[in-house]
């Protein structure tokens, strides 16, 4: 089973300040890689594919990088409505296809 | 509008059963793989099961294999996950989700809460 590995745990950010979150697999993964955001009570919210390609209606201060088993979320300018917990998600072998245990990011 | 709406949560006792229920609106469920994920209070999401788009093929992680059953009814545009045996560990948020054609989670619903305590 690939493991991935999410950091740091929890990020501290001031609002329009830059984030940069990271992921790493344990094997590599290509770029069948997948960051979601769930704010609480919420259900995930796709963000980017393929390592690097946003989805449909996200903004643009979002950017994914990476290939292999090292890959980045960064987020340019933090607004109020990205403070929430970031996953990654590698679909390269399905089954299972394992998710990184979380970043939270939260006003500093 | 792509929507995936679960029902079917609650509470039940240990080994009891539940049957969660996800309905798909805005397209075809019978296009495409589904899946369970889950997510126990506080904590982050866990792969649960997913079933192909003919209902022929099902997988399931190690935790829950030979316990639950997804399947799906594409008369209905549903999918389902019978639950068997459930344990404390199962209590969580179940999310059911669609596949992309290549291969990545693009819609999930708002999720369904299954409580396992006596």
């Amino acid at each position: 089973e690939i493991v991935m590995t999410q950091s740091p745990a929890t990020l501290s950010v001031s609002p329009g300040e830059r984030a940069t979150l990271s992921c790493r697999a344990s094997q590599s993964i290509s770029t069948k890689l997948a960051w979601y955001q769930q704010k609480p009570g919420q259900a995930p919210r796709l963000l980017i594919y393929d390592a690097s390609t946003r989805a449909a209606g996200v903004p643009a201060r979002f950017g994914g990088s990476g290939s292999g088993t090292e890959f980045t979320l960064t987020i340019s300018s933090l607004q109020s409505a990205d403070f929430a917990v970031y996953y990654c998600h590698h679909y390269n072998k399905w089954p299972p296809g394992t998710f990184g245990q979380g970043t939270k990011v939260e006003v500093k | 509008e792509v929507q995936v709406v679960e029902s079917g949560g609650g509470l039940a006792q240990p080994g009891g059963s539940l049957r969660l229920s996800c309905a798909g609106s805005g397209f075809p469920v019978s296009n495409y793989w589904m899946h369970w994920v889950r997510q126990a209070p506080g904590k982050g999401l866990v792969w649960v099961s997913r079933i192909n788009t003919d209902g022929s093929m099902t997988t399931y992680a190690d935790s829950v294999k030979g316990r639950f059953t997804v399947s799906r009814d594409d008369t209905q545009n549903t999918v389902y996950l019978q639950m068997n045996s459930l344990r404390v560990d199962d209590t969580a948020v179940y999310f059911c989700a669609r596949e992309w054609w290549t291969g990545y989670i693009d819609y999930w619903g708002q999720g369904t809460l299954v409580t396992v305590s006596s």
